[in-house]
């Protein structure tokens, strides 16, 4: 059953913890992104990945970090340094075909400071 | 760099009519557009795309888009709603490059 495989579903943090997001693909894509939702603001890119061992900074990268050590995987660690972590994430993989392949989702994290 | 706008927060349209859900963009060079569309705590699923070529793009679920160039606009579109079409929908852009930059969200309520 191929797809992108978020865990957990819900996610809780205690003030001043750092947590990792996982995410696996198993479509072979090269590109892979990081976006966080808030109501009434949409998808807001945090980071991205072209390739392995390389990723770029989104919109809003700040107290987040990535790391892309393997093609089917891109874990997001949500740092102390995040003010305000409490959002839904939604990891997504494309094939690297210039601009024109669409992205796939996962079911996305739900995280909560607690 | 690149941008999304869908002006409206909200939608409403009776079942059986046509709907319209606004999408304008900013991008350097030739546009890759797509909609997306959200229902409660899930991923996103993807709908269509326009690459290039014909302006009317057709979709999943009975919906088709419309590319217009100079007005920057990808208007998605349905002859005819079904409740079940209530959900989030999302415009995103992407130049020739990975960045993949999407809108804020219209939500979709359709009345029986």
């Amino acid at each position: 059953d191929g797809g992108i495989t978020q865990s957990p579903k819900y996610l809780f943090r205690k003030e001043g913890q750092n947590v990792t997001l996982s995410c696996e693909q198993n479509l072979n894509h090269d590109a892979m992104y990081w976006y966080r939702q808030d109501p009434g603001q949409g998808l807001r890119l945090i980071y991205y990945s072209q390739i392995v061992n390389d990723f770029q900074k989104g919109d809003i990268a700040e107290g987040y970090s990535v790391s892309r050590e393997k093609k089917e995987s891109f874990p997001l660690t949500v740092t102390s340094a995040q003010k305000n972590p409490t959002a839904f994430y939604l990891c997504a993989s494309s094939s690297r075909t210039g601009g024109s392949a669409e992205a796939f989702f996962g079911q996305g994290t739900r995280l909560t400071v607690v | 760099a690149q941008s999304v706008a869908q002006p409206e927060d909200q939608v409403k349209v009776a079942e059986g009519n046509p709907l319209t859900v606004k999408c304008t963009y900013s991008v350097s060079g030739n546009p890759y557009l797509f909609w997306y569309v959200q229902y409660p705590n899930r991923g996103l699923q993807f709908l269509l795309k326009y690459i290039t070529g014909d302006n009317l793009v057709k979709g999943s679920y009975g919906f088709e888009a419309e590319f217009n160039k100079s007005q920057t606009s990808f208007h998605l579109k349905k002859p005819s709603a079904l409740v079940s079409d209530s959900a989030l929908y999302f415009c995103a852009v992407r130049d020739g490059g990975n960045k993949l930059v999407f809108g804020a969200g219209t939500i979709l309520r359709v009345k029986s």
